[in-house]
């Protein structure tokens, strides 16, 4: 099963900065917090990931709560090709294996 | 540059064949993972192969294998096809396969079972 529990849609206006939130309450000192996005028909595409700091990248900021419990990623101005399935996922190394489990992520709506 | 490039692109089998399914990594990647993405779900991990050995192997019955080439590209194979096979195949790669470094997905070879 996902380590991380998202809301399953939310909506933002263009212009405005959609802030997605995640829950991994169960995450280990190693483990890394990514997002990715799929876009209809698409792969999945890499945004951002982090450790223990916040991280910014021209696509997206992330911000990882101290106790790493949880974290938000930041769209800073949001437009119409926003629109997707945003994935939170914490990357889980057992033994020698790199598996990326997904969960059913949020399905973020840009409103024009 | 290039990203990962999957071929084909979509695919029609009947139940009971055998598909193969080709996977390019970006330029220098040599870790490749394979995923199954039904309608509606999230990819499901397939496979993991690094430097042509598997390093990890999802829950999938043995009718699915896989196999990385010396050039680092990869093949899945399904052999007798069902329905449920019906699915986004997809192929990511890394550098060395390790979790501080992205995996970059192909967009998929849709295949139909019919």
């Amino acid at each position: 099963d996902a380590k991380t529990t998202q809301p399953p849609s939310m909506d933002c206006a263009e212009g405005r900065a959609a802030n997605l939130p995640c829950n991994h309450s169960t995450i280990s000192g190693n483990e890394y917090v990514y997002w990715y996005r799929q876009i209809h028909s698409q792969g999945p595409q890499y945004i951002i990931h982090g450790l223990k700091n916040n991280e910014t990248n021209e696509m997206a900021s992330l911000i990882i709560t101290e106790d790493r419990k949880s974290s938000t990623l930041i769209l800073p101005h949001a437009t119409l090709r926003d629109t997707a399935v945003y994935y939170c996922i914490v990357r889980v190394a057992q033994n020698r294996d790199d598996k990326i489990i997904f969960g059913k992520g949020t399905r973020l709506h840009i409103l024009p | 540059d290039a990203g990962v490039t999957q071929s084909p692109t979509h695919l029609i089998k009947t139940r009971g064949q055998h598909v193969t399914l080709r996977c390019s990594p970006i330029s220098g990647h040599k870790s490749v993972s394979w995923y199954q993405q039904v309608l509606g779900q999230g990819p499901q991990f397939i496979f993991q192969y690094y430097e042509k050995e598997e390093r990890g192997r999802g829950n999938f019955p043995d009718r699915f294998s896989a196999r990385q080439f010396p050039n680092y590209s990869s093949e899945l194979n399904v052999n007798a096809l069902l329905l449920g096979d019906s699915a986004l195949y997809l192929c990511a790669s890394s550098l060395d396969g390790r979790p501080y470094q992205p995996q970059h997905f192909g967009d998929g070879t849709r295949l139909s079972i019919l």
